[in-house]
């Protein structure tokens, strides 16, 4: 089974501090994993992919396969990443390719 | 390049009937996939259409039921509303294939369904 944990519900930090929004999944193949982010008022949208391995918006995010994480970080948060972040898993389980397992999200809010 | 576009927006029913949502793909993509968001939870997986072809369940009952067209749009219909059933409806459209860009998930708006 799928199953993808974000342990905070919430998370404020001030700008220019630093950010981490936890994740970890379970998975018994090869998973890929992904944020998304939602903006108030806005769709959800694709931040990062793990395969891109790429920094989106300052952001970054290292697969541990050891300790089944995925957390994203940001040295210096500013107000504009206040968000609700979900994290997800793809895999091919239950016969659809690349169905998405979401965490429950993490709302971040950067004070001023 | 259109987005994924969905509608209705909003939607009120009452328990009992039955609701079809609709979905249009993001030009390009040949898969759709729907997801049930309630209030306060990450979208849950409902089905996933590739070709006109269910390709793919969650743990959703019978009474969900969906449909593909040629030109890749999507209907999800709900039969029998329960009052569980209000929650946000995501439609997300991809295109399946290897290399850059695909099995990229691009998601609508949603559809904001109030089963009273």
């Amino acid at each position: 089974a799928q199953r993808v944990t974000q342990p905070e519900k919430l998370l404020s930090v001030f700008k220019g501090a630093p950010v981490e929004l936890k994740c970890n999944y379970s998975y018994s193949g090869s998973p890929e994993l992904f944020w998304y982010v939602q903006y108030s008022r806005q769709r959800l949208q694709l931040l990062l992919r793990h395969i891109s391995r790429e920094s989106i918006k300052g952001f970054t995010a290292d697969l541990n396969k050891g300790e089944t994480s995925f957390h994203l970080k940001k040295p210096f948060a500013q107000e504009e990443d206040s968000a609700m972040y979900y994290c997800a898993l793809s895999g091919n389980s239950g016969g659809s390719n690349y169905k998405l397992t979401f965490g429950k999200g993490t709302l971040l809010t950067v004070n001023p | 390049e259109t987005g994924v576009t969905q509608s209705p927006t909003h939607l009120i029913k009452t328990r009992g009937q039955q609701v079809t949502l609709r979905c249009s793909s993001q030009s390009g993509h040949n898969t759709v996939s729907w997801y049930q968001q309630a209030l306060g939870q990450g979208p849950q997986f409902i089905f996933q259409y590739y070709r006109e072809e269910e390709n793919g369940r969650g743990n959703f009952p019978p009474r969900f039921s969906g449909l593909q067209f040629p030109n890749y749009s999507s209907e999800l219909n709900v039969n029998a509303l329960e009052l569980d059933d209000s929650a946000l409806y995501l439609c997300a459209s991809s295109a399946a294939g290897v290399g850059v860009g695909k099995n990229i998930q691009y998601f609508g708006a949603g559809t904001r369904l109030s089963v009273l």
